[in-house]
């Protein structure tokens, strides 16, 4: 059985760029969250994508989006990077929608400058 | 504002201890809670979950859960330097988002 996966580990960019972030979730899950978490905090629910549509959303701006395309995979996509975006960024596999378990992929380190 | 609450910590225990966690929400209506570990530097692992009222125990770990009172716990018991973690409580909300405590810092000493 496949974990979840994301890439890049690592990304840097710098204040008003874009970035996108790539999640595979685990083999038999076709419900992906994405989470932000800052330093010292518990992860903040950004929005959560099954059956490729958006199921739920937390509070965060429109400049936050996303994707989840036929293999149940998931893109997340902030626009306008800010200072405070800066942050763990974590992706979530389940097993039709979210009131179940939810498992992590090691996530991605983004640093804004 | 739905609010999942911890105390911070650090909690302190020395090897072989039970290390008590606690967590309490604001959501009556919540249906499903979990327990994650998180290392430093690390993504969160789940550890427990638990959907109905009373214990549930898997190995050193014993989850409880009293909904009348809006509460969860986590026992781990016979305590291990390997342990020492962030330990975040997380409640699921309306069948999508989990939210979470800000996490208890757990220091077993050997």
């Amino acid at each position: 059985e496949t974990g979840v996966t994301q890439s890049p580990t690592h990304l840097i960019k710098t204040r008003g760029q874009q970035v996108t972030l790539r999640c595979s979730s685990q083999s038999g899950h076709n419900t992906v969250s994405w989470y932000q978490q800052a330093l010292g905090q518990g992860p903040q629910f950004i929005f959560q994508y099954y059956r490729e549509e958006e199921n739920g959303r937390g509070n965060f701006p429109p400049r936050f989006s996303g994707l989840q395309f036929p293999n149940y995979s998931s893109e997340l996509n902030v626009n306008a990077l800010e200072l405070d975006d800066s942050a763990l960024y974590l992706c979530a596999s389940s097993f039709e929608g979210g009131k179940y378990e939810q498992y992590f992929g090691p996530g991605t380190r983004l640093t804004v400058t | 504002q739905k609010e999942v609450e911890q105390n911070s910590g650090p909690l302190s225990v020395p090897e072989g201890a039970i290390a008590s966690l606690n967590c309490t929400y604001s959501d009556r209506g919540s249906q499903s809670f979990f327990w994650y570990r998180q290392y430093s530097g690390k993504s969160p692992e789940l550890i427990m979950s638990i959907y109905s009222n009373g214990d549930k125990e898997d190995g050193r770990f014993t989850a409880q859960l009293n909904k009348a009172s809006q509460y969860v716990s986590l026992l781990i018991r016979d305590s291990q330097p390997s342990d020492s973690a962030t330990y975040l409580c997380a409640v699921n909300q309306a069948g999508t988002a989990l939210i979470f405590g800000k996490g208890t810092t757990l220091s077993v000493s050997s």
